[in-house]
């Protein structure tokens, strides 16, 4: 009930075009759902992050999706650019005043030029 | 301040022995955590200090591992008599905040341990 879904694995998108990434979770005690980019040998940096009472957030070319009823949670990326390709993650939390984030397993996206 | 520091950024063991690494917050956060991410996985949570005290501990750290915060400012991370499957990424990160406020957390460069 703790794990966070993630998909796909991974993910090659033309320059220019969308990318998407979907995340399912079980545990409805989760309120704060963030999204991370990495880069290889780099720690993860937060991307964009949403609360469940909003169905969308949009930040830049970064947009979340949030649907509470099927527990599913997405982020579009417009436009996509080379230096967009790493990896990302999808997390989950409940808000007990710290963030012991669930992570899901990540995907690593590419973006041809 | 240019963020969460890490070190050592890599380090290559031999089965059996300690190992410790050490993680500087952002200053003024009073927020600190421990994750550790294996390859082609997420962060798993390890531990969370708020200022000195050591508030939740993972099943995952195991008597083996202990984590410290001596003052409220660094932390470091020892592992003691390591095994091969205590390799992984180990990564720091550290937030402000107060009360139930969640707030972003900034994660540092990581020290990459490999135990061989």
């Amino acid at each position: 009930q703790q794990q966070v879904k993630q998909s796909p694995q991974s993910l090659i998108v033309q320059k220019g075009g969308i990318s998407i990434i979907n995340c399912a979770y079980e545990n409805t005690a989760f309120d704060y759902f963030p999204w991370y980019q990495q880069f290889p040998g780099k720690g993860p940096a937060l991307l964009i992050a949403i609360r469940p009472d909003v169905s969308e957030k949009k930040e830049g070319r970064f947009t979340i999706s949030f649907n509470k009823s099927a527990k599913q949670f997405s982020l579009h990326i417009m436009d996509s650019q080379p230096g967009d390709s790493a990896t990302y993650f999808c997390a989950a939390t409940v808000n007990t005043g710290f963030q012991k984030l669930v992570f899901g397993t990540g995907t690593r996206l590419l973006v041809s030029p | 301040d240019t963020g969460v520091s890490q070190d050592p950024r890599h380090k290559i063991t031999k089965r059996g022995q300690n190992v410790t690494f050490r993680c500087d917050p952002i200053s003024e956060h009073n927020r600190l955590y421990w994750y550790r991410q294996t390859l082609g996985q997420g962060p798993e949570f390890l531990t969370y200090f708020q200022n000195e005290a050591q508030l939740e501990k993972s099943r995952l750290l195991s008597d083996r591992f202990s984590a410290e915060r001596p003052k409220g400012s660094f932390s470091t991370l020892e592992i003691q008599r390591t095994e091969q499957g205590d390799s992984a990424m180990y990564l720091c990160a550290s937030s402000q905040g107060a009360a139930a406020l969640v707030t972003e957390a900034f994660f540092g460069q990581g020290t990459r341990l490999t135990v061989v």
